[in-house]
């Protein structure tokens, strides 16, 4: 199975700044069938992005942006508002069975 | 727009099994997509259990292939999972959500399962 490992697992910044999180994969991650999910307490994931790098609709504020291929995927939010922080979790849907990291914690510092 | 709605028992018994159901509306099961039920222990991360294809074919997480089965009713727009011989390790919020090449775009809310006598 594809193990997807997320760095950091917390990090803490202000509204405002920028955040930069991380998804590696032990193996390809093959057509770029990569999803960002956010979650809140008490609530369901939510879909951010899927194929590495859309946004999942229009309701996804474009200052949440996604990148990369192969081995290596990053999510960034260019600048943090107060509703950004959760916790960020990715996923591989290209080879079964699916698998998720084990999240990022996005905490207000 | 797609709802998923999770129901079942909250409190299952050790040794015993654990049934749920999701109601889709909004939209027929039978389309191209696939339909996945995923867990989430209490403070923990996200596991896939498994998912069934608007064929009914069926493709489960090895770690719980033994006990698990997830099955399709068309006539009532709704998919089903039954996980056997449950521990205390079963106890976790329960989602169902539907796939598709854009991932899992459509979750339900969630339910909570207490594996405990």
């Amino acid at each position: 199975e594809i193990v997807l490992t997320q760095s950091p697992g917390t990090l803490s910044l202000s509204p405002g700044e920028r955040a930069t999180l991380s998804c590696r994969a032990s193996q390809t991650v093959s057509g770029s069938f990569l999803a960002w999910y956010q979650q809140k307490p008490g609530q369901a994931p939510r879909l951010l992005i899927y194929g590495a790098s859309t946004r999942a609709t229009t309701g996804i504020p474009d200052r949440f942006s996604a990148s990369g291929s192969g081995t290596d995927f990053t999510l960034t939010i260019s600048r943090l508002e107060p509703e950004d922080f959760a916790v960020y979790y990715c996923q591989q849907h290209s080879t079964s069975p699916v698998t998720f990291g084990q999240g990022t914690r996005l905490d207000i510092k | 727009q797609v709802q998923l709605q999770e129901s079942g028992p909250g409190l299952v018994k050790p040794s015993g099994t654990l049934s749920l159901t999701c109601v889709v509306s909004g939209g027929s099961i039978s389309n191209s997509n696939w339909w996945s039920w995923v867990r989430q222990p209490p403070g923990k991360g996200l596991e896939w259990i498994g998912g069934i294809y608007h064929s009914g074919s069926t493709n489960y997480n090895p770690s719980l292939d033994s006990r698990v089965t997830i099955s399709l009713d068309k006539s009532k727009n709704q998919f089903s999972l039954k996980l056997t011989s449950v521990t205390a390790a079963d106890t976790a919020i329960y989602y169902c959500a539907r796939g598709s090449e854009r991932a899992f775009d459509f979750w339900g809310q969630g339910t909570l399962v207490t594996v405990s006598s």
